[in-house]
């Protein structure tokens, strides 16, 4: 069974750069059906799509956000990161990794638990 | 465009249907087969609960069915249980892109 866990920082202090990991279990994260991807949800609101990558590196990134986005995989350590620049109070969100899988036509079918994270000096 | 657009609340009583519509455009949803659904309960990940429009992925009830008609998809619920009463997310791919859907509360009354 695939298993993702995000770790990082909860407070995140406005204008620094926010970095989390998702450590993935249960399957390979060199799979030639994943891509790995990273969701947030502001509180009380809807789902937003940040970016996702491939295991050889290849990455797709929001418009919206991909001027402070970088998405980046270690393959070694079974683990995929995240890290949002010059961070404002609007940053603030639970954080999601999930797996895009291509046989279940791109859709997300494995969710982390996902991470609070705040910024606030 | 942002975000695909849904209801943001839809009610039924136990045992009725109900039909969730997630609104896109030519580029989204009317140009890829490639919708999917989330179940979101208070303070949990979401989960997957149809793909490719309207495939449900193993263990989910098939009580969930989804459709699509030009740019609007739809889950329908059927049987409505109060174990359905949860926060429902449609996504479409779009080559480059990925787009989720507003989100809509149902409430079991």
């Amino acid at each position: 069974q695939l298993q993702l866990q995000e770790s990082g920082p909860g407070l995140v202090k406005p204008s620094e750069t926010l970095s989390l990991t998702c450590t993935v279990s249960g399957d390979s994260i060199s799979s030639s059906d994943s891509y790995w991807a990273w969701i947030r949800q502001p509180p009380g609101r809807g789902l937003e799509w940040i970016g996702y990558i491939y295991s050889s590196g290849t990455t797709y990134y929001n418009p919206s956000l991909s001027s402070r986005v970088t998405i980046s995989v270690d393959t070694s350590k079974s683990q995929f990161s995240l890290e949002l620049s010059s961070v404002t109070a609007s940053d603030t969100a639970v954080y999601y990794c999930a797996r895009r899988s291509l046989s279940s036509g791109y859709s997300f079918d494995y969710w982390g638990q996902g991470t609070l994270v705040t910024v606030s000096s | 465009q942002s975000a695909l657009t849904q209801p943001a609340s839809v009610s039924g009583s136990p045992g009725q249907s109900i039909t969730i519509s997630c609104t896109g455009s030519s580029s989204d949803i009317g140009s890829y087969n490639l919708v999917s659904w989330y179940q979101q309960h208070p303070g949990k990940a979401p989960k997957f609960i149809i793909h490719e429009v309207s495939k449900r992925p193993s263990g989910v009830s098939d009580r969930f069915s989804g459709s699509k008609s030009g740019n609007t998809a739809s889950l329908t619920i059927s049987g409505l249980q109060a174990e359905d009463e949860a926060d429902y997310y449609c996504c479409s791919y779009a080559g480059s892109r990925t787009f989720f859907g507003t989100g809509t509360k149902v409430t079991v009354l």
